[in-house]
């Protein structure tokens, strides 16, 4: 597509529920990274995708938190017996390659709130 | 660990002048820094990448320098506008070269 979409945009979640969030990256783009943004700081580091695999899954912060990609395309970031502090912007971004040349391109954003 | 610092304070300027962001990091060398602007309720978007053996990279009324020596990359917006209005993030790639790490930014206004 023409850019990064993820889904939901919002997703309001009771405290113990598990949540899906979804990212469709630019089509071809190699490279996928999930990052994660609580107010007013800045962007956390989850997981790194090249193709179908993960390289890099140091930024996951439990084991409650896992991730796939199939198809070298679209990607979903999972969250198990969510907690309030699990509340944030999850955002997801592509780059043509794994290389550090390339600037990301960004969604818009899960914004997903805990009660 | 790394550690990435930008302007804390919201910075207001006024329309026409240029604006300066400061981007300091300590603890690594980073090999590649990326400036994106964010605004509320969106996701960041790029706007320049400049390497370690680049002191300088223009782009239209943009300007980023880095100094590997002070560890401190600065981002100039000539002219500036509201619409430049913002949030500014700077980023530098890690050591494992899989992501980069975001500082959490400078918000600017630029006053009609």
């Amino acid at each position: 597509g023409a850019g990064v979409s993820q889904s939901p945009s919002n997703k309001v979640t009771e405290k113990g529920k598990d949540v899906e969030l979804r990212c469709d990256p630019i089509s071809g783009h190699t490279a996928l990274y999930w990052y994660r943004q609580r107010l007013g700081q800045g962007l956390e580091f989850l997981i790194y995708f090249q193709g179908n695999s993960a390289p890099d899954k140091s930024g996951l912060p439990s084991d409650r938190f896992s991730a796939e990609r199939t198809g070298e395309s679209v990607s979903t970031l999972t969250i198990q017996r969510t907690q309030q502090e699990d509340s944030a912007v999850y955002l997801c971004a592509s780059s043509p390659s794994g290389g550090q040349g390339y600037g990301y391109t960004f969604g818009s954003g899960t914004r997903l709130t805990v009660v | 660990s790394q550690k990435i610092e930008q302007n804390s304070e919201a910075l207001n300027i006024q329309e026409g002048k240029t604006a300066t962001l400061t981007c300091n990091y300590t603890n690594y060398s980073p090999a590649y820094l990326q400036w994106y602007r964010q605004d509320p309720g969106r996701g960041p978007v790029f706007l320049l990448l400049i390497r370690e053996n680049e002191k300088e990279k223009r782009k239209e009324r943009l300007k980023v320098t880095f100094d590997t020596t002070l560890k401190q990359s600065l981002f100039h917006i000539t002219a500036s506008q509201p619409a430049d209005s913002a949030t500014y993030l700077c980023a530098l790639d890690a050591d494992t070269g899989n992501q980069f790490y975001f500082g959490t930014g400078t918000s600017l206004t630029v006053i009609p």
